[in-house]
Parts: C-alpha cells; structure tokens; sequence
C-alpha cells in the first residue's frame, strides 16, 4: 500500500488564525479526500479533493472555510480557516486508486490533530 | 436514521472469547463494505472488505446479508491486542464516498 505522510501532526492555534496541512503520498493515486474526526466521534467526509480543479464539498463544508488544492496525484493541502475552538478536531486525508492502493479501499493518513484555543 | 449504525458498546470480553458486531446501513445501492480498526489516537486501518459470500481472514470472519442491509464482524479467540474501536464502513455509491458507522468499542481484559 502507499505511505501517506501528514504535516503537521499536531499544532495549537489561536481561534481566528488560520492553519493549512499538507497530505503526500509516496506514489500516484486517483482520489484523495479529506475528514474530519471530532472528539468521541466518528469519521465525517469534508471534501474530496479533485486534481487540477475545484473540490467538492460535504453539506455542511464550504470552500471560504475549508479551502482544498489537489496540484497533482500525490499531494494535497487542507486549510482550516478563521479557526474556533469548534474546529478543534483530528484532520485526516485518505487515497483511494493508483498502482500502490486498490481500487476500492481507502487508506489514511496518520493525521492532524488540531487544538483551537 | 444514520447511513450506517452500530452498537457503540463497550464490548468487555475476556482473552479466548469470541465476540460479534453488528451494522445495518440505509443505503440499499451500496455497492461495497469494509471493517476497519481504529487505535486510540491513531488512523483507521483497513481490517477487511465484506464480500457477499463471505470471507474469513484468520479469526476475523465477515458477513453481509444485502436482503437485510446488515454486516457482522466476528472475532474468535480474542487477544488483548484486538482492544479497539471497530468501524463498519459502506461505500455510498458513487465516488468511493465511503460512510462511516460511530463505531464498536472492544475491550479485551486477562
């Protein structure tokens, strides 16, 4: 399977600032999408991050909040702006397709752990 | 009603025992499923895909019922290292949108 890698891990941030993370993958994969885990919580899908052009969003996620780029196959970021403490959560990517990854299965990233203060 | 639910547990079983997950989805055109396994603090991992006949990996068995809209995981013979939270996972239809139930707490004590 593919080695996802996630920056940062973790960060505290200050609540109106704004922080972007970046997904790699070590090879080309089709999809890439991004979720957001709170606290005690499941997984919620935020976007699926298209390649070189706009990402579609989940009710309830929009672009000004959640702005996604897909520059190529094997990265791309997720900014979480103007942050409240609401948005303190785990962010995590996920790939699906390409030679490494199946068809059908998605694999995570390590993710993101967010703390808004 | 949620896409996909599960009984939250905890799910409190001694090493050696054997235990079962249930899940039922809403989606009648979903097309595929999956058990992953979440550690605390860490990423889902893929467990196993459910394939309509069944599938059995080790001690881990699938089952999906599509008349029923219901998947079963079951796990013989637990080890403490099985302790996790188990999440059922439908893929929605199109896009590979996959829909994740809250998950199943298993604890296994000495």
């Amino acid at each position: 399977s593919a080695v996802i890698s996630q920056k940062p891990s973790r960060d505290i941030c200050q609540r109106g600032t704004s922080l972007t993370i970046q997904c790699q993958v070590d090879s080309q994969v089709t999809m890439m999408f991004w979720y957001r885990q709170q606290p005690g919580q499941s997984l919620t899908l935020i976007a699926t991050a298209n390649q070189g052009s706009e990402a579609t969003y989940e009710s309830g996620f929009v672009i000004d909040k959640f702005p996604i780029s897909r520059p190529n196959l094997t990265f791309s970021t997720l900014t979480v702006s103007n942050m409240s403490p609401e948005d303190s959560s785990i962010y995590l990517c996920s790939v699906v397709g390409g030679r490494a990854v199946g068809a059908d299965t998605q694999y995570f990233g390590p993710g993101t752990r967010l703390t808004v203060l | 009603r949620k896409e996909v639910e599960q009984d939250p547990g905890p799910f409190n079983v001694p090493e050696g025992a054997t235990v079962a997950f249930n899940c039922t989805y809403s989606n009648s055109a979903s097309q595929s499923f999956f058990w992953y396994r979440q550690d605390c603090r860490k990423e889902p991992k893929l467990l196993m895909s459910v394939y309509s006949s069944g599938n059995e990996d080790g001690r881990f068995t699938a089952q999906l019922n599509r008349a029923s809209q219901y998947i079963s995981l079951l796990i013989r013979d637990s080890k403490l290292s099985d302790s996790a939270t188990y999440l059922c996972v439908v893929n929605g239809g199109y896009g590979n949108k996959l829909v994740f139930g809250a998950g199943t707490i298993l604890r296994v004590k000495s």
